[in-house]
């Protein structure tokens, strides 16, 4: 069971817009940033967005996060079919420990 | 390029040990705080612990405390992860993770983890 809480699926069709939840707790979201991770499928994790809604460099402007209270979403615009992959959020804890959710799998159409 | 490439994985049985290392390059290791996140195959991410540049500030998930010991060698830019009464659900991909950080107010957190090994696997069975 993870912390944070996510869908297990989220599905859409090329060049529609796509958002994925996490859910939390004013220990971790409602305290700390959220940051989200993209795994395509056999690969490592990549990170995608951090501090609420920063991008690295590299990533890009179509991948967009957001937090309100103890929640987040990432957004995602102009589905492409490489986007198909697992997308994890995350947040520090006040027990200064890390907490993932527990993945949401995005199948485009 | 920054890389961390990970090694000590296996197979091991019940009660037994393994420790795991990750060895930095391209990158200035000292500057950085670093972490092992693990994940057990078809499951999610789980993070297992972190450590900070310096060594002074160290943390356990609550699965693994009291059996795994993280530290570091700033003078060989490596990670290490010795692991202790290893159980089945030890089982997982273990990744050396980079801890991006950031500091404001005259202190430093924790932060996003913005580089990440391939891992390796360490399967734990009799």
């Amino acid at each position: 069971q993870s912390v944070l809480t996510q869908p297990p699926s989220a599905s859409g069709t090329p060049g529609q817009r796509v958002t994925i939840s996490c859910s939390g707790s004013s220990s971790n979201i409602g305290s700390n940033f959220v940051y989200w991770y993209q795994q395509l499928p056999g690969t490592a994790p990549k990170l995608l967005i951090y501090r609420n809604n920063q991008r690295p460099s590299g990533v890009p402007d179509r991948f967009s996060g957001s937090k309100s209270g103890t929640s987040a979403s990432l957004a995602i615009s102009g589905l492409r079919s490489e986007d198909e992959a697992d997308y994890y959020c995350a947040a520090w804890d006040d027990s200064l420990t890390k907490v993932f959710g527990g993945g949401t799998k995005l199948t485009v159409l | 390029e920054v890389q961390l490439v990970e090694s000590g994985g296996g197979l091991v049985q019940p009660g037994r040990s393994l420790r795991l290392s990750c060895v930095a390059s391209g990158l200035t290791f000292d500057d950085y705080a670093m972490h092992w996140v693990r994940q057990a195959p078809g499951k999610g991410l789980e993070w297992v612990s972190g450590i900070s540049w310096n060594s002074d500030s160290i943390a356990y998930a609550d699965s693994v405390k009291g059996r795994f010991t993280i530290s570091r060698d700033n003078a060989k830019n490596s990670l290490y992860l010795q692991m202790n009464s290893l159980r089945d659900e030890d089982t997982a991909l273990y990744y050396c993770v980079k801890d991006k950080g950031y500091c404001t107010g005259g202190r430093c957190y924790s932060d996003a983890f913005d580089i990440w090994g391939q891992g390796t696997m360490v399967t734990v069975s009799s």
